[in-house]
C-alpha cells in the first residue's frame, strides 16, 4: 500500500528555519516524482516544486525558487521541504504528494503538515 | 507559466443535480490535466488524469473531458459527500499550475 506520511505540526518565529519531512512506503521511492503544495488559511492549492528523488533533479515554481529547500534522501525514502528564514508568510499547510508519470496526475497526498509561523 | 482559469468559483446545487465546472489553460496543454477533490480538514483526493481518465476507486458520476485549452469535470447526479472544493491542475509543463478552485456547496 502506497503511504506518504508527513512530519508532524510546526511552530516557528520568524527569521528561524525548518525542515518538514514527508516518508514513502509501499512504491520504488527513488524512480517516482515527489511534489509539494501550499495551502494558505482559506485558500486555494499551491504547486510549489517537485524532485526525482534518484538523481535528485528538481523543478520549482518561480513563486518559490529561492525562498525553499526541496530535496530527498534515498537511504529513508524521504522527501523534504526546508526554509532558512521564515516569514509570517509561510504560515499554511504544506502538502507532499507523488506524480507518478506523465500526465498522471497526483495520485497519493500525504496528510499535511501545518506550519505556523508567529512571533 | 501556464495559467489555469476555472469558474466557476463557487456554486450551489440539490442532491441528484448535475454539476459542471470548467478549466481553461492560457495555451494549449494536450489532455495533461488533473481533476482534484478537497474536503474541509483533508487533502486533495485525485479524480481525474489525463482530461477524461477515472482513477482508480473514483465513483463513475465523476467525468472529464476536453483537450487542448478547455477542459470540464462533470458529475452527473450529485451526491451528499460531493460537497467539496474542487481544483484543477496542468501537469504540461513545469511549474505546474491550479486552478483557483470551485466550492460545491448545498442548495
Amino acid at each position: 500500500e502506497v503511504q506518504l506520511v508527513q512530519s508532524g505540526a510546526e511552530v516557528r518565529k520568524p527569521g528561524e528555519s525548518l525542515k518538514i519531512s514527508c516518508q514513502a512506503s509501499g512504491y520504488n521511492f527513488t524512480r517516482k516524482w515527489i511534489g509539494w503544495v501550499r495551502q494558505m488559511p482559506g485558500k486555494g492549492l499551491e504547486w510549489m516544486g517537485i524532485i526525482y528523488p534518484a538523481d535528485s533533479d528538481t523543478r520549482y515554481s518561480p513563486s518559490f525558487q529561492g525562498q525553499v529547500t526541496i530535496s530527498a534522501d534515498k537511504a529513508t525514502s524521504t522527501a523534504f521541504l526546508q526554509w532558512s528564514s521564515l516569514k509570517a508568510s509561510d504560515t499554511a499547510m504544506y502538502y507532499c504528494a507523488r506524480h507518478l508519470r506523465g500526465n498522471s496526475g497526483l495520485d497519493y497526498w500525504g496528510q499535511g503538515a501545518l506550519v505556523t509561523v508567529s512571533s | 507559466a501556464i495559467q489555469m482559469t476555472q469558474s466557476p468559483s463557487s456554486l450551489s446545487a440539490s442532491v441528484g443535480d448535475r454539476v459542471t465546472i470548467t478549466c481553461r489553460a492560457s495555451q494549449g496543454i494536450r489532455n495533461d490535466l488533473g481533476w482534484y477533490q478537497q474536503k474541509p480538514g483533508k487533502a486533495p483526493k485525485l479524480l481525474i488524469y489525463a482530461a477524461s481518465s477515472l482513477q482508480s476507486g473514483v465513483p463513475s458520476r465523476f467525468s472529464g473531458s476536453g483537450s487542448g485549452t478547455d477542459f470540464t469535470l462533470t458529475i452527473s447526479s450529485l451526491q451528499p459527500e460531493d460537497f467539496a472544493t474542487y481544483y484543477c491542475l496542468q501537469d504540461y509543463n513545469y511549474p505546474y499550475t491550479f486552478g483557483q478552485g470551485t466550492k460545491v456547496e448545498i442548495k
